[in-house]
């Protein structure tokens, strides 16, 4: 079974600019969270996707946003970037949503923002 | 609110050696769950071991086992016979009200 994919694996964007990163599931699976990484602030959740529906957010601006395809495809949106933005995004994907079962993490997109 | 706390930044261990990793949490929730993660250099987080909070018994997992003490809120991760792929930024993790709680994260160095 293929894993997790997301991409791209490294983007540079400018401040100001927006930015849509792609996360692949695991086939079967209908769940779909993000989370952002970075050094200081260690991993923080951003949102989760069930059935094509947000189930659960974080704590973060209205700039950060997402959808999830009827194949369970989900982009997630970034607009008006700022510099604090630059971070690791990771996604990750389990079969129910639940946390009954793992969650089974991408390799991330590095995004810098100048 | 959720909060997880790894006060070890940075530990190293002795190839084929025993090392503890500290988490601590707090939630005012009763049931509730939590995993240890490990994020090796090339960035793909990997599950490592979950334990039920309803559950007293310790998970293991081969050579990954943990100390569960609920009423302290403490979950350390103890990995023996430590090998070099165990090299990684290891996550402790709550998940309750639907959503996943991490902590800042442990590097874990392993010397030859």
């Amino acid at each position: 079974k293929a894993g997790v994919t997301q991409t791209p694996r490294y983007l540079i964007k400018t401040r100001g600019q927006q930015v849509t990163l792609s996360c692949s599931p695991i086939s079967g699976h209908r769940s779909v969270s993000w989370y952002q990484q970075t050094p200081g602030q260690g991993l923080q959740f951003l949102f989760e996707y069930f059935s094509e529906t947000q189930r659960n957010k974080g704590n973060f601006p209205g700039r950060f946003s997402g959808r999830q395809f009827s194949n369970s495809r989900s982009e997630m949106n970034v607009s008006t970037l700022e510099l604090g933005d630059s971070a690791l995004y990771l996604c990750a994907s389990s079969a129910t949503g639940t946390a009954l079962y793992e969650q089974y993490f991408g390799p991330g997109t590095r995004l810098t923002v100048t | 609110a959720q909060t997880v706390t790894q006060s070890q930044p940075e530990m190293s261990v002795q190839e084929a050696e025993t090392v503890t990793l500290s988490c601590t949490y707090d939630t005012s929730e009763s049931d509730y769950y939590l995993f240890w993660y490990k994020q090796p250099p090339s960035r793909q987080m990997i599950l490592v071991i979950r334990q039920e909070a309803y559950k007293q018994q310790n998970a293991t997992e081969n050579r990954f086992s943990v100390n569960f003490q609920k009423a302290a809120k403490s979950f350390s991760l103890k990995i023996s016979d430590s090998q070099l792929g165990d090299a990684a930024m290891y996550f402790c993790a709550l998940y309750n009200f639907n959503k996943f709680y991490f902590g800042s994260g442990t590097k874990l160095n392993v010397k030859p």
